[in-house]
């Protein structure tokens, strides 16, 4: 199994601040997904990258995939409250031919007013 | 709007009762997943499938069931319930192909009392 290592695995911040979350694995992914799961939800994508060195903006979240695609970063930008919740990367899986995804453990962030 | 439906939302049982939780999506997609959710841990894998009459046990052994009559549908079933199901149940589609995004619902709160 492809391991997908997040840290941290929670941060607690105040609103206006920023912060970095990270997604870390010794394989290499052809795509990473992020998504973003609030209490008594399920998770929803934000963001896929695919190319090596990408990076991709959403409003205050800024997405980046490591040259060698076995590393994504996903930095917010002046915080707020609704930007709580846990964040989730997730790659599909080279050695299966249907490409399951493969997800981590998560980063549980509390942005508090 | 949920494009794809999961109930019930919580659910609290005897030990020994059989129970189905139900999913449904409205996306036409082929592919369907349920995953086992525990605090701090990663999303686990319990059961997929490809397509209608398609079902395959994920990485994680569990005791329960699947099917696939229809594309739209794909309920799972434990004939006896014990305290160790205790967990969060996500339902998730995408579409066929590598790369695509999950859509998740929004997840059964089980309890085996």
């Amino acid at each position: 199994t492809q391991l997908l290592e997040q840290s941290p695995q929670f941060l607690s911040i105040q609103e206006g601040e920023n912060l970095t979350v990270y997604c870390n694995s010794s394989s290499v992914f052809s795509s990473l997904q992020w998504y973003r799961q609030e209490p008594g939800e399920g998770p929803v994508l934000l963001v896929t990258v695919v190319t090596g060195g990408e990076v991709k903006k959403l409003k205050r979240l800024t997405f980046q995939f490591g040259d060698a695609r076995k590393d994504s970063s996903l930095h917010i930008t002046a915080a707020q409250p609704g930007d709580t919740g846990l964040y989730l990367c997730a790659g599909p899986r080279t050695t299966d031919s249907w490409g399951k995804l493969q997800f981590g453990a998560g980063t549980q962030v509390v942005v508090t007013p | 709007e949920a494009d794809i439906y999961q109930t019930p939302r919580y659910l609290v049982i005897g030990t020994g009762k059989k129970i189905t939780l139900e999913c449904s999506q409205t996306m036409g997609h082929d592919k369907m997943y349920w995953y086992q959710q525990d605090p701090g841990m990663e999303l686990h894998l319990i059961h997929y499938s490809y397509g209608v009459n398609s079902t395959e046990k994920g990485d994680l052994s569990s005791e329960s069931t699947v099917s696939r009559i229809r594309t739209e549908h794909f309920p799972l079933t434990l004939e006896s319930a014990r305290p160790s199901h205790t967990s969060q149940y996500l339902c998730a589609s995408s579409e066929s192909g590598k790369g695509y995004g999950y859509t998740f619902g929004s997840g059964t709160r089980l309890t085996v009392v």
